[in-house]
């Protein structure tokens, strides 16, 4: 159990166009959903924390209106990177959080998606 | 909010050997403590995780304390292989409630020598 998908595993783009990802959970309903980017050799860097149902919280210096996350089920939560430029190239990957009861959450990660900006 | 520090950030063993990689928190309202491995361009793979009302979790050849007081917890790998070679994060966070993130340490590159 616990698994969790990502699409598309691999993008490439031109410059100003727009990409959307898709994270599902598969196997169990997730109200939380995160989003992170990470850059080569370094830590993963939380995005966004995506709810169904409400507007997603960004962290601190992330462009809500470049990074727009939408999630509309249980299962499903996408990102869209707005206009993108070459900075924006990065692995983005999402996590599901499964609940087993009110004080214990876990995260399960999706295998990430490869963007890069031409 | 939440700071995790991470050491070593790189650890090289002879196969066989033991593995050590420990982490500190600054929030005191963590109580979740998850151990990641990622593999090169893979995504990252829960291995084990503690909450605060243990101070050891152990699961084959891999195991966690975490000392709350000092507010550190470690990982710690025995009897090491070569596929046990990764990138491993700690994370903390505190839980409950309808959601919860994670503050990630920056990660140790941990390669296994055959």
């Amino acid at each position: 159990g616990a698994v969790v998908s990502q699409h598309p595993s691999r993008v490439i783009c031109k410059s100003g166009t727009s990409v959307k990802i898709e994270c599902r959970s598969l196997d169990f309903q997730a109200t939380t959903m995160f989003w992170y980017r990470q850059f080569p050799k370094q830590s993963l860097m939380l995005m966004a924390t995506s709810n169904e149902g409400s507007k997603a919280t960004y962290e601190q210096g992330v462009e809500k209106d470049k990074f727009l996350i939408n999630h509309a089920s249980l299962t499903l939560s996408t990102l869209t990177v707005t206009s993108a430029h070459p900075e924006d190239s990065s692995f983005y990957i999402c996590s599901a959080q499964r609940t087993r009861d009110f004080y214990y959450n876990e995260q399960f990660f999706g295998p990430g998606t490869r963007l890069t900006v031409l | 909010g939440e700071n995790v520090e991470q050491h070593p950030s790189t650890l090289s063993v002879q196969e066989g050997d033991s593995a050590v990689i420990k982490c500190t928190y600054s929030d005191s309202a963590s109580n979740y403590f998850p151990w990641y491995k990622q593999e090169l361009g893979k995504r990252p793979q829960l291995i084990i995780d503690i909450r605060s009302n243990v101070g050891e979790k152990k699961d084959q050849r891999i195991a966690v304390t975490l000392n709350k007081t000092a507010k550190h917890f470690s990982l710690h790998i025995t009897e090491t292989q070569p596929e046990d070679s990764a990138v491993y994060f700690c994370a903390a966070s505190p839980s409950g409630g309808s959601n919860y993130k994670l503050t990630f340490g920056k990660g140790t590159l941990l390669t296994v020598n055959p």
